[in-house]
Parts: C-alpha cells; sequence; structure tokens
C-alpha cells in the first residue's frame, strides 16, 4: 500500500480559511471512516485534531474541520492564525492491521 | 491524564540493533493500543507497528515485519521497539502513541510520546 497524498505546501492570510486534501483509495479512505489529522509543530510530537474524518477531540477549537468525499479526506482551517503555521498528515485504516501516513502539509500563515 | 515517556537518544552502527521504550505515565495502557511510528529527518510520518498490552497481539508494517519486534510489560505499563539490521536510512525519530481499539480494527492515535532520536552512523 502507498502513502496517502497531500498537497506539500499551503498558505493563507490570518482570518482566511485553507483547506488541506488527502487522497488515497478505495481501500483505505474510501473504505473506512478512521481518517485522523495530527498537527505537527517543529522540533514537537504530532497531535491529534481530527478523528474518524470529522470529529474534533476536547480543546481542539472548532476552527478545524474534517470531512471526506469518495477517496479523498480534507481538513478546514478557517479563520486562520499565527499558531496554526505547522505541519498537517492525515492518516487513515488501511485494513488487515495496517494504517497509513500522507507526505505531510506545510501550512504557511502569511 | 497518561503521558508517555520515551527512551533517551541512541547512536547505531550499521548492522546493529536499536531498541526505544515508551513508559506510560500517569495511569495505565488499559483498553488500547500502542504504536509505533517514525519520521526521518525532514521528511513524513510513517506507520510501523503496533501492540494491544492487554492480549500480547501485534502487527507490523510489511515494510518492516522481518526486522521490527514490538513488546510490552504490563507490569510496568512499558513499550518496546526493536529495529534490527539498521542501516543509514534508518535515522529518524521514532514516536510511540496510544491507539484505540475498534472492532474493525481502525482508530486514531492520542496521545504521543515525546519522541527517540536513533541516528545510525559508521
Amino acid at each position: 500500500q502507498s502513502a496517502l497524498t497531500q498537497p506539500p505546501s499551503a498558505s493563507g492570510s490570518p482570518g482566511q480559511s485553507v483547506t488541506i486534501s488527502c487522497s488515497g483509495t478505495d481501500s483505505d479512505v474510501g473504505v473506512y471512516n478512521y481518517v485522523s489529522w495530527y498537527q505537527q509543530h517543529p522540533g514537537k510530537a504530532p497531535k491529534l485534531i481530527i478523528r474518524e474524518v470529522s470529529q474534533r477531540p476536547s480543546g481542539i477549537p472548532a476552527r478545524f474541520s474534517g470531512s471526506k468525499s469518495g477517496n479523498t479526506a480534507s481538513l478546514t482551517v478557517s479563520g486562520l492564525q499565527a499558531e496554526d503555521e505547522a505541519g498537517y498528515y492525515c492518516c487513515s485504516y488501511g485494513g488487515s492491521d495496517n494504517f497509513l501516513f500522507g507526505g505531510g502539509t506545510k501550512l504557511t500563515v502569511l | 491524564q497518561v503521558q508517555l515517556v520515551q527512551s533517551g537518544a541512541e547512536v547505531k552502527r550499521p548492522g546493529s540493533s536499536a531498541k526505544v521504550s515508551c513508559k506510560a505515565s500517569g495511569g495505565t495502557f488499559g483498553s488500547y493500543s500502542l504504536t509505533w511510528v517514525r519520521q526521518a529527518p525532514g521528511q513524513g510520518l510513517e506507520w510501523m507497528g503496533k501492540i494491544i498490552p492487554m492480549l500480547g497481539t501485534t502487527a507490523y508494517a510489511p515494510k518492516f515485519q522481518d526486522r521490527l519486534t514490538i513488546s510490552a510489560d504490563k507490569s510496568t505499563n512499558t513499550a518496546y521497539m526493536e529495529l534490527n539490521s539498521l542501516t543509514l536510512d534508518d535515522t529518524a525519530i521514532y514516536y510511540c502513541a496510544r491507539g484505540t481499539l475498534t472492532a474493525v480494527g481502525g482508530g486514531w492515535f492520542d496521545p504521543w510520546g515525546q519522541g527517540t532520536l536513533v541516528t545510525v552512523s559508521s
């Protein structure tokens, strides 16, 4: 199984919205609702921000939202803030006790 | 609130093995899995494998099937990741993370350990 496909970079100005895509196949993203998203600041461990496609864990701002259509999942960050500048990774269950990560997207707040 | 505390950085020779530990602080592994993910310098995240400490069952990514061993000691709430036959390409930060258990096997990872840098150098 190959890694999920994410754009390497995305950007937006403070207050704007940005959407990051995560493309998989009908063996992973397309068939399972276990898509999660992780935020990673430089030198830090990843942090869960979305689970099960669109569920926000406790303490995650409502500015972060997730969705899925077919084999592609998306993360939207609304009302961009400076502290949102980070790397973002999607992850999907791929069946047979296997997980796949995306290559990561570096989000720049202009 | 469970925190995962990993062992310190290691420097290894090509062909040797690295063993990293991950201890649950402030709680137990309970009814969760424990997953290992690595990140090469400047690269993305790569899922390596997992263990369900309660059952002792493991699963490995095909890429690591032949040289990765994940184990857990329930009495000390500590999990271990041992990677054999190291090459320069194994230089990376290795993270442990707690995973949920679901009926179909999927889930998500939260929280994460602080990461352990393993450097492979001749």
